[in-house]
C-alpha cells in the first residue's frame, strides 16, 4: 500500500515569510495529492489539490508543486498571517474521491505564525 | 448547507460498552467515510462504502462495524470498546471516484472525541 511521509512536524516562522511543507509517496500509481488545513477542534478542510498530470497549480498565497519522478510534492504558503497557523496534512492516493484504500495521510505538520 | 455532520462531538465509555457514532451528509454523495486521527499517527481510514448497500475495510477495521443503509447516513459501531479505541473520529464524504474536478474532493465532519476508560 501507499506510504507518505511529511516534514517538517513542526514549522515556526515570522508572520510575513514564507513556509515551505514537504511530503513524499511510495505508490508509483498515485495520481492525486490533496493537502488538508486542520485547526483545533474541527476536522480537515481541503485547502489545494494537484493531480499528475499537473506539476504545479496556486490558489492566492498558496501553492502546490509535484514531482512525479521523485515522488514528492510540496505546499508553499507565503506571505504567512496569523490566521494560517494550524496543522497541516498532506495525502496521496490512486483514487480521487475515495476510493477503495481512502487517502493515506502523511503525520501532520504544526505551523505555528510567530507576530 | 449542512455538509457533513456528526454526532456527539464527544463521548466518555466505559470498557466492553458499545455506542455508535453516526454521521450524515446532505450532499447525495456516494462514498463515505470513517477515519480515527490519533497523535502522530495522522489519520487511518476504518471503513468506507461506495454507496446504500456496500461497505469495506479499511486500514484499520478490527473493533468497529458499518452499514449503510441509506444514501445519507453511514453510522459506525463500536460492540465492546476498548481502551486503544480512544480517539478523535472523523467522517468524510464525496461523489465518489471518476466523476472528476469537484465532485471528487473529499469533504470531512467536525469530529467525535471518544475516551474509552
Amino acid at each position: 500500500g501507499e506510504n507518505v511521509e511529511q516534514h517538517p512536524s513542526t514549522l515556526s516562522v515570522q508572520e510575513g515569510d514564507s513556509a515551505v511543507i514537504k511530503c513524499t509517496y511510495s505508490d508509483s500509481a498515485s495520481n492525486y495529492f490533496p493537502w488538508y488545513k486542520q485547526e483545533l477542534g474541527k476536522g480537515p478542510q481541503l485547502i489545494i489539490d494537484i493531480r499528475s498530470n499537473v506539476g504545479e497549480k496556486k490558489d492566492q498565497r498558496i501553492a502546490v508543486t509535484l514531482n512525479k519522478t521523485a515522488k514528492h510534492f510540496s505546499l508553499h504558503i507565503t506571505e504567512t498571517q496569523p490566521e494560517d497557523s494550524a496543522v497541516y496534512f498532506c495525502a496521496a492516493t490512486p483514487y480521487s474521491g475515495g476510493g477503495a484504500d481512502g487517502l493515506t495521510f502523511g503525520k501532520g505538520t504544526h505551523l505555528i505564525i510567530q507576530p | 448547507n449542512a455538509g457533513v455532520t456528526q454526532t456527539p462531538k464527544f463521548q466518555v465509555l466505559k470498557t466492553g460498552q458499545s455506542m455508535t457514532l453516526q454521521c450524515a451528509q446532505d450532499m447525495n454523495h456516494e462514498y463515505m467515510s470513517w477515519y480515527r486521527q490519533d497523535p502522530g499517527m495522522g489519520l487511518r481510514l476504518i471503513h468506507y462504502s461506495v454507496g446504500a448497500g456496500i461497505t469495506d475495510q479499511g486500514e484499520v477495521p478490527n473493533g468497529y462495524n458499518v452499514s449503510r443503509s441509506t444514501t445519507e447516513d453511514f453510522p459506525l459501531r463500536l460492540l465492546s470498546a476498548a481502551p486503544s479505541q480512544t480517539s478523535v473520529y472523523f467522517c468524510a464524504s464525496s461523489f465518489g471516484t471518476g466523476y472528476g474536478g469537484e465532485k471528487e474532493k473529499l469533504f470531512f465532519g467536525s469530529g467525535t472525541q471518544l475516551s474509552v476508560l
